[in-house]
This record gives C-alpha cells, structure tokens and sequence, in this order.
C-alpha cells in the first residue's frame, strides 16, 4: 500500500472487553513501531519490532497489553480487560525499508484507532 | 531514559510572521531529531529532521537548528501561512538503537490571517 494502514480507526469497548488493533505497514519496512497518543499529549512509545523480533516493549503500560508481529508484516497490538486510563489514540509507524544501502531514519505513521472504553 | 521537553505549549502569530518552537533533550547519546506536524484527527507528518552532525537543516520555509553542547533544538518557521496552523512535536532518538522516538508534549500553533 501507500502508507501505512490501521484499523479499525475508532473503537468503543466497555470496561474490561478485549480489543485487537491492526496495523499494516508500508510494504518492505523493516522496523515497527506501537505508540499510544492521550488527547493533548504528544504520542508515547509502546513497543518496537524488527521484522518479526519484538526488540523493544519497554513501554507497554502493563501486562494486559501485547503485540505481535509473526510474519514480520502486520503487526497487532491487544490489550486486554480494558480500562478507562487506556482510552488513547494508538499510533503505529513504520521505517527503515529493506535492500537499501542507507539507513532510513523517517517514521511514516499510520492514521491511528481512536480507542474510547466506557 | 531519554525526557524531551517542548515550548511553548501554544504560539499564536500573525500571518507572515515567523514561529520559533523550542526543544530540549537529557539524553546525550541522542543523534536524531524530528519534527512532525499534526493537523486534528490525522497522522503526525514528518515535515524536517537533523541528525546530529550538522547544525541546522533548511527546507524553504522552514529551518531547524541543533546545540549539541546544550542539548536543545529548534523549529523555525518563516513567512507563516494560515496552513501552517496545527500541533508541532519535536522528538529525539538514537538512530542505533532502533530509532524509537521520545516526543515533546506538543505545540499548538495558531497562525490568524
């Protein structure tokens, strides 16, 4: 695709429903990124994948959160028995495309799912 | 961790004038530094970025500017449009380290015609 993909962009969930948020990145980009954006705030990483190596997970907020990349494509990010606090927008990025001999530094960012839990 | 402090946290200016957003980073390991524009509802867009062997980076109206030995950034924008209004993030990362970026809390910029 042209950019990167996610879906669904808005998603009601009632307090303790579990949810799953896709993400379909730029074709070819090796490097993807979860961050979770609160309204006003500037966007907060969650987790980070090389292919389908999750290298990075210091930022989930707590164990009800996971992601998944297992092709090394589409990611997933789940959070389970949602809570309030965890109404955000979740932002995913993608970068550094494969077979290119410099190392691509600009993250394209998807256009988000709102996540509204009530 | 790295901790990237943005200011102002709201800019208005008249159209025409020039916006001047400023940024500060803790970790000096840091070595890339982006800024994205963010108009409501849509996705962050990267609109410049400086690595930090240069010093400052132009692309027509807009200029970035980096102090190493200060740890902080800017974000020049000259010539102010109407279209130009929209949240501003700074953010820093290490390019090695897999270029997870750490980001300002944002600057609302109002441009009034």
């Amino acid at each position: 695709g042209a950019g990167v993909s996610q879906s669904p962009r808005y998603k009601v969930a009632k307090r303790g429903q579990d949810v799953a948020l896709r993400c379909d990145p730029i074709s070819g980009h090796v490097s993807l990124f979860w961050y979770q954006q609160a309204l006003g705030q500037g966007p907060e990483f969650l987790t980070y994948f090389q292919n389908e190596a999750q290298l990075d997970k210091s930022g989930l907020p707590s164990d009800r959160f996971f992601a998944e990349r297992p092709e090394g494509s589409v990611s997933t990010l789940k959070i389970q028995r949602t809570q309030q606090e965890d109404s955000a927008v979740y932002l995913c990025a993608s970068s550094l495309p494969r077979d290119t001999g410099v190392q691509g530094t600009e993250a394209f960012f998807g256009q988000g799912t709102r996540l509204t839990v009530v | 961790g790295e901790n990237v402090e943005q200011h102002p946290s709201t800019l208005s200016v008249q159209e025409g004038d020039s916006a001047v957003i400023k940024c500060t980073y803790s970790d000096s390991a840091s070595n890339y530094f982006p800024w994205y524009k963010q108009e409501l509802g849509k996705r962050p867009q990267l609109i410049i970025d400086i690595r930090s062997n240069v010093g400052e980076k132009k692309d027509q109206r807009i200029a970035v500017t980096l102090n190493k030995t200060a740890k902080h950034f800017s974000l020049h924008i000259t010539e102010t449009q109407p279209e130009d209004s929209a949240v501003y993030f700074c953010a820093a990362s290490i390019i090695a380290a897999g270029n997870k970026l750490t980001f300002g809390g944002g600057t609302r910029v109002l441009v009034k015609p």
